[in-house]
């Protein structure tokens, strides 16, 4: 399996701008998170999907951010418009129940 | 407030000696017990993990210990290797929430030849 794919693995855009980052989970696992990294709040969950409903979304910090997962094998995160405090690695995980996840290579975003 | 912390954000440790990575959490209804392993530009990876039914977990050079009085873990890694150089985050679950792990902020591990 390639694993957990993410697209892009960098993204830059200007601040205003609608970003949206792309995942595709492993095969047949029923779980899906997005998460952000940053220096000063480290590895944050931001929402979560079960068999593609999304479960706790408490984690978003804006109406800004959506997120959807219209099937089993992708899902997106949007940001709009976006700001530059959103700058962060963007992980996307996968898991087939409540245990270890598997995380994709992440999407570097930098907002100017 | 930080439910899973790492109050150290880095240590250095010569090869072949024993590397401990700490980790001390505040909720009680954690029950499930994890570390990641992570180079730069790559997603965390799972190294080991541990129920709360247990107080040791050992696989290979890694092995965590749960201390649940004190709330506290510890990931030791014996011998330690260059290759081990990552940054090492612990994350805990509480099991039948459904996925949602909480991640410590990382310790940046250095191996030194």
């Amino acid at each position: 399996d390639a694993g957990v794919i993410q697209s892009p693995r960098h993204e830059v855009t200007e601040m205003g701008q609608e970003v949206t980052l792309r995942c595709k989970p492993i095969s047949g696992h029923d779980y899906l998170f997005w998460y952000r990294q940053t220096m000063m709040r480290g590895l944050e969950l931001l929402i979560y999907f079960n068999n593609n409903v999304p479960i706790d979304d408490s984690g978003m910090p804006e109406d800004r951010f959506s997120a959807k997962m219209p099937n089993a094998s992708f899902s997106t995160l949007k940001i709009q418009p976006s700001e530059p405090r959103d700058s962060a690695v963007y992980f996307c995980a996968s898991s087939p129940l409540n245990t270890e996840a598997f995380f994709g290579q992440g999407t570097r975003l930098t907002v100017v | 407030d930080q439910q899973v912390k790492q109050n150290s954000p880095s240590l250095s440790v010569q090869e072949g000696r024993i590397s401990i990575l700490n980790c001390d959490y505040t909720n009680s209804m954690f029950d499930y017990f994890l570390w990641y392993k992570k180079y730069p530009a790559e997603g965390p990876t799972f190294l080991i993990s541990i129920s709360s039914i247990k107080d040791k977990n050992e696989d290979g050079r890694f092995t965590v210990f749960l201390n649940k009085s004190a709330k506290h873990l510890s990931l030791h890694i014996v011998p330690s290797q260059p290759g081990d150089s990552a940054v090492y985050f612990c994350a805990a679950s509480v099991s039948g929430s459904q996925g949602n792990l909480i991640f410590g902020k990382g310790t940046k591990l250095s191996v030194k030849p």
